[in-house]
């Protein structure tokens, strides 16, 4: 089956330690994404990429960074630097750049 | 700046009304996506626009796009209650480099 799974399903992180959320898609998609959702609210862009070894920050970028070494794979680190990074995160990728995204489960993120 | 503006952001209605959603947006474009989003879930992709005048129906869900007055409209016919859920829309604009520009949301809840 195709599709797009992240891990963990659920993260606790302590002040001042550093986590990484893990995306991978089996769809042969180009580009992936990365969204943050507090609760009761919309989506905002945290990476995207569009190409192996290559990334553009989204709106809120800061205290996060991205890889993409590889087609399948997109892990997001949450950095010490994010303050308040308790939220839900939704990975998602499509074809090309901006049909159709299809969304992973998503990673609940709590500080603890 | 580029946006997008759904109404209502809420909405309760009774089993067997109609109602509509609104999404407009502030630039060109013929590119629109719908998706459902249940508590505490991922986001599921419902109606893919891709073109003025297109229209796509699934079930008791219709949804439209006129670019000229950048609108789309998701129409519910006869809701039953299994249609509660956050639906958004989201807008690949000429303008937003390549970037989905999403709206709020609006948070569907149908009482039998």
């Amino acid at each position: 089956d195709g599709g797009i799974t992240q891990s963990p399903k659920y993260l606790f992180r302590k002040e001042g330690q550093n986590v990484t959320l893990s995306c991978e898609q089996n769809l042969n998609h180009d580009a992936m994404y990365w969204y943050r959702q507090d609760p009761g609210q919309g989506l905002r862009l945290i990476y995207y990429s569009q190409i192996v070894n290559d990334f553009q920050k989204g709106d809120i970028a800061e205290g996060y960074s991205v890889s993409r070494e590889k087609k399948e794979s997109f892990p997001l680190t949450v950095t010490s630097a994010q303050k308040n990074p308790t939220a839900f995160y939704l990975c998602a990728s499509s074809i090309v750049k901006w049909n159709e995204q299809f969304f992973g489960p998503g990673t609940r993120l709590t500080v603890l | 700046e580029l946006k997008v503006e759904q109404n209502p952001l809420f909405l309760s209605m009774q089993e067997g009304k109609n109602y509509t959603i609104y999404c407009n947006y502030s630039t060109t474009s013929d590119r629109l996506y719908w998706y459902r989003q249940d508590p505490g879930k991922s986001l599921e992709s419902l109606f893919v626009l891709l073109s003025n005048g297109a229209v796509k129906q699934e079930g008791r869900l219709m949804a439209s796009l006129d670019t000229k007055a950048r609108l789309s409209t998701l129409h519910i016919t006869a809701a039953v209650h299994d249609l509660s859920a956050t639906y958004f829309c989201a807008v690949d604009m000429d303008d937003s480099n390549y970037q989905l520009i999403w709206g709020a949301g609006t948070k569907l809840i149908i009482k039998p």
